[in-house]
């Protein structure tokens, strides 16, 4: 069983659209999560942080964690051409400090 | 921008030939992580330094090795290059004494041919 897993394959939303991001992990002891915008040929920018259940809003981003379900999610209210990326989920393997980054979700926002 | 530098920004090297890769942290912060990134996949980690010690390893044979200096910036040393080897090379900057996020360079983009 992979650390964490982002569904494959990428999501097409038109501009002004909701796009929906979905990751899950399989440590149950993990306590913080991230996700990373990388665009192409570049680094992982950091874009958002969470640590507790519930939902975390900055700007047109909100990323939702249930640690329950062992599940993280981000959104993208109000998508624009420039939301086009790869987006990684990140988790800090409990008892550890390293981050295990999904495979990634490629974003194309289409005007 | 992070504050995390890198370099270099690209190289290219021979199969079996050594490179060291640079990293300065970003300031306030004391650990400094290091990954590897295939083409289509997402950052693997290979080790982290905290105050000039290993802290930590990921599934990376001992050729790759790697060093913390007192000002916390770093090298990542690659031993005996394989073409297997080629990838974005990433260090991120972070405070292990304080919050975790951690941030990235611009990476190093290295070809082995």
């Amino acid at each position: 069983q992979k650390e964490v897993e982002q569904n494959s394959g990428p999501l097409s939303v038109p501009e002004g659209a909701i796009a929906s991001l979905n990751c899950t992990y399989s440590d149950r002891g993990s306590q913080s999560f991230f996700w990373y915008r990388q665009y192409s040929g570049k680094s992982p920018e950091l874009i958002m942080f969470i640590y507790s259940n519930g939902d975390k809003e900055d700007g047109r981003f909100t990323a939702q964690l249930n640690k329950a379900s062992q599940y993280v999610s981000l959104l993208i209210r109000d998508s624009q051409p420039s939301d086009s990326a790869t987006y990684l989920c990140a988790v800090r393997v409990y008892g550890n400090n390293r981050l295990a980054f999904g495979k990634g979700n490629q974003v194309v926002v289409i005007p | 921008e992070t504050g995390v530098t890198q370099s270099p920004t690209h190289l290219i090297k021979t199969r079996g030939q050594q490179v060291t890769l640079r990293c300065s942290s970003q300031s306030g912060h004391n650990t400094v992580s290091w990954y590897q990134q295939a083409l289509g996949q997402g950052p693997q980690f290979i080790f982290q330094y905290y105050r000039e010690e290993e802290n930590g390893r990921g599934n990376f044979p001992p050729r790759f090795s790697g060093l913390q200096f007192p000002n916390y910036s770093s090298e990542l040393n690659v031993n005996a290059l394989e073409l297997d080897d080629s990838a974005l090379y990433l260090c991120a900057s972070s405070n292990r004494d304080g919050l975790y996020e951690q941030y990235f360079g611009p990476g190093t983009r290295l070809t082995v041919t």
